[in-house]
């Protein structure tokens, strides 16, 4: 089975602090994704990555950013968090290729900032 | 631009009742279409997908078809039980995609009662 984790389940963090979410998956999937989700818009795209090292913008990249030094590792980093960051993250991996519309979901980051 | 919109929910039924949640998307070309389901406290997970118009989707009792008529592709099932209840998620990836980038649609709850 495919497993996505994500370092914390909940998060609470002050304003202006940096903050890092780490995901890690174990299947050698080359797409890996940021999303977050908010009641009433669904899941909106961040960031995602397609190999090692690269990463192209989602739908709303400002006040973010992400790293990707290894296969199995996703990173996305509040550069100075802010109240408006306050959601849910989910990371998710799939693979490229004619499968690659599967993704596969972490349990989620619940992230409050006060 | 590409884009997925879902029924409103939540949607509460009894346990065996018919169930409906309504999708409709906007795409250029010819997408896959997709739902995914929330269980809580959990990420999201596959359901059923289709990938081409006249296309049904089927899983655990649920089903979907692909209209490209009426760009619809409503999730069904004929009798829900209390462990339905959970957050469903349209989504589409677009034909022209080459990343695995997928749109969500803004989620219905469902909420069965015994």
């Amino acid at each position: 089975d495919v497993k996505v984790t994500q370092s914390s389940r909940y998060l609470v963090k002050r304003t202006g602090e940096k903050v890092f979410l780490e995901c890690v998956q174990d299947m050698d999937h080359e797409n890996m994704f940021w999303y977050r989700q908010d009641p009433g818009l669904g899941l909106r795209l961040i960031y995602f990555s397609y190999d090692v090292k690269m990463k192209e913008k989602g739908d709303i990249p400002e006040g973010y950013s992400v790293s990707r030094e290894k296969k199995e590792r996703f990173s996305l980093i509040l550069e100075s968090a802010s109240t408006n960051q306050t959601s849910m993250y989910l990371c998710a991996s799939s693979l490229s290729g004619p499968d690659q519309e599967t993704q596969y979901f972490g349990p989620g980051t619940r992230l409050l900032v006060l | 631009g590409n884009s997925v919109t879902q029924m409103e929910g939540p949607v509460t039924l009894s346990e065996e009742a018919f169930l409906t949640i309504n999708c409709t998307y906007t795409a250029t070309g010819y997408p896959s279409l997709f739902w995914y389901v929330q269980y809580p406290g959990e990420g999201l997970q596959l359901l059923l997908k289709a990938t081409k118009a006249d296309d049904k989707g089927s899983n655990k009792g649920f089903e979907a078809t692909y209209r490209k008529e009426t760009t619809s592709f409503h999730l069904e099932k004929g009798s829900v039980q209390v462990s339905d209840s959970a957050v469903y998620f349209c989504a589409l990836r677009a034909g022209s995609s080459n990343t695995g980038k997928l749109i969500f649609g803004q989620g219905t709850t469902l909420q069965v009662k015994p």
